[in-house]
């Protein structure tokens, strides 16, 4: 079906709270990435995995972590959340990174509020 | 590293009347880009409005059609005549490249068409 999926799609946490925001795809894509937007930033690259356990980071990695287990599936893990962590999070995924010209599909987004 | 430059939003418009909207590129990873429009709707997320792998090519969709221009390294968007259903966040990207294959994105510009 081409999907990526986000769960959950509005999160709201306090402040040293633990986050967990999951991403799954149903495309077989090797390549997938998690990305924050904010007004007046654009996105900004958080991590990119190229497959199962095989994660790097991206510009702004710094309080955050993440996990694939399976090629499907893609964690963004928030420990001790921050107010400055407040955003809309895309999780994206592309087939392989063998070709720069494949498409990144996204999901819908996540909206966290840390308070 | 690479970089996107775009016309900063919001850019306002009425129905029927023409769009361009700005992207130039600063490639250093690569010497030519896989060139891309994005858009993101209200409340969706992002997805791909159109794509030029070659240089001196035009893509085309919905519409809107971008020339990529290896001399003027841009990329621009138009369209002719817009749509109130038009309205949404435009962003330019080049494809992953580099060691690490990050996608490049532009900050975004917003079009907001008036009736």
């Amino acid at each position: 079906d081409m999907k990526v999926t986000q769960m959950p799609r509005y999160l709201i946490k306090r402040m040293g709270e633990n986050v967990l925001l999951e991403c799954g795809q149903d495309m077989s894509h090797e390549t997938m990435y998690w990305y924050r937007q904010d007004p007046g930033l654009g996105l900004q690259l958080i991590y990119i995995s190229y497959d199962v356990d095989s994660n790097s980071e991206g510009d702004i990695p710094k309080g955050y972590r993440v996990s694939r287990k399976k090629r499907e599936h893609f964690s963004l893990i928030l420990d001790s959340a921050k107010t400055n962590q407040t955003s809309v999070y895309f999780c994206a995924s592309s087939l392989s990174r063998a070709n720069s010209g494949n498409t990144l599909y996204f999901g819908e987004g996540s909206r966290l509020i840390v308070v | 590293g690479d970089s996107v430059t775009q016309t900063e939003g919001p850019v306002t418009v009425s129905e029927s009347e023409s769009l361009i909207i700005n992207c130039t590129y600063s490639a250093t990873s690569i010497a030519y880009p896989n060139l891309f429009w994005y858009v993101r709707y209200p409340g969706e997320g992002l997805q791909l409005l159109l794509k030029v792998i070659t240089a001196g090519q035009k893509g085309s969709s919905r519409g809107f059609e971008a020339t990529y221009n290896k001399e003027t390294t841009s990329f621009h968007l138009q369209k002719a005549s817009v749509q109130e259903s038009d309205s949404a966040v435009y962003y330019c990207a080049l494809g992953p490249s580099g060691g690490n294959y990050k996608p490049t994105f532009g900050k975004g510009t917003s079009l907001v068409v008036h009736p």
